[in-house]
């Protein structure tokens, strides 16, 4: 148990349609990454936050966008759902290196 | 792009035998992790190596991260059913902002 939680478990999407998923980070720590994971993948890093501020980001458009709150919990926002989108979608927090996974939502999109 | 491969993409072993799996980065990393995925969950950290050339022991696991720091690798000793997973490198950079490439990953499957 690592103590990172996400939701919601699933979600059924149509295309075009818009999508929040959302992380919290384990106690403690002020950084979260996002990944998507495809079926039979390896996790393909989508963003990362430090204390509210986005610090990198990985090979995907911006209708991929994020945020961090104060607490340090996080959201993930994908506009106009594409068939591809449909994947597992996982946060990450980590305090200095070791990354803490929760785990994930299974994204579906119709 | 930045990729890292690993290899081999499966590997189907008889419980006790040996099992290695290779990472390849195109780049010069930071740092490396590595991480277990069992079916239908996900990714566990394992370790992280950062100096050229370290290798680190978990009991029936080695780590090695290779003199240019673009090479790792794992290799577990007498495997048993409960090494049943994917095996996934994830190499780091500070530099950038594509900050972690995750490996293609290796599944291992243990005969009893």
């Amino acid at each position: 148990e690592t103590g990172v939680t996400q939701s919601p478990t699933h979600l059924i999407k149509t295309r075009g349609q818009q999508v929040t998923l959302r992380c919290s980070s384990q106690s403690g720590h002020n950084t979260v990454s996002w990944y998507q994971q495809a079926l039979g993948q390896g996790p393909q890093f989508i963003f990362q936050y430090y204390r509210e501020e986005e610090n990198g980001r990985g090979n995907f458009p911006p209708r991929f966008s994020g945020l961090q709150f104060p607490n340090y919990s996080s959201e993930l926002n994908v506009n106009a759902l594409e068939l591809d989108d449909s994947a597992l979608y996982l946060c990450a927090s980590s305090g200095w290196n070791e990354q803490f996974f929760g785990p994930g939502t299974r994204l579906t999109v119709l | 792009g930045q990729q890292v491969m690993q290899i081999p993409q499966y590997q189907h072993v008889q419980e006790g035998e040996d099992f290695t799996t290779y990472c390849n980065s195109s780049t010069t990393l930071s740092n490396i992790q590595w991480y277990k995925q069992r079916p239908g969950g996900h990714p566990v950290f394992l370790i992280q190596l950062v100096k050229s050339g370290e290798v680190k022991k978990q009991k029936r696991l080695t780590f090695q991260f290779g003199e240019a720091k673009k090479n790792s690798s794992l290799h577990i000793t007498a495997t048993q059913t409960t090494d049943v997973g994917t095996y996934f490198c994830a190499g780091h950079r500070t530099s950038g902002t594509y900050k972690y490439i995750f490996g293609t990953g290796t599944r291992l499957k243990v005969l009893a």
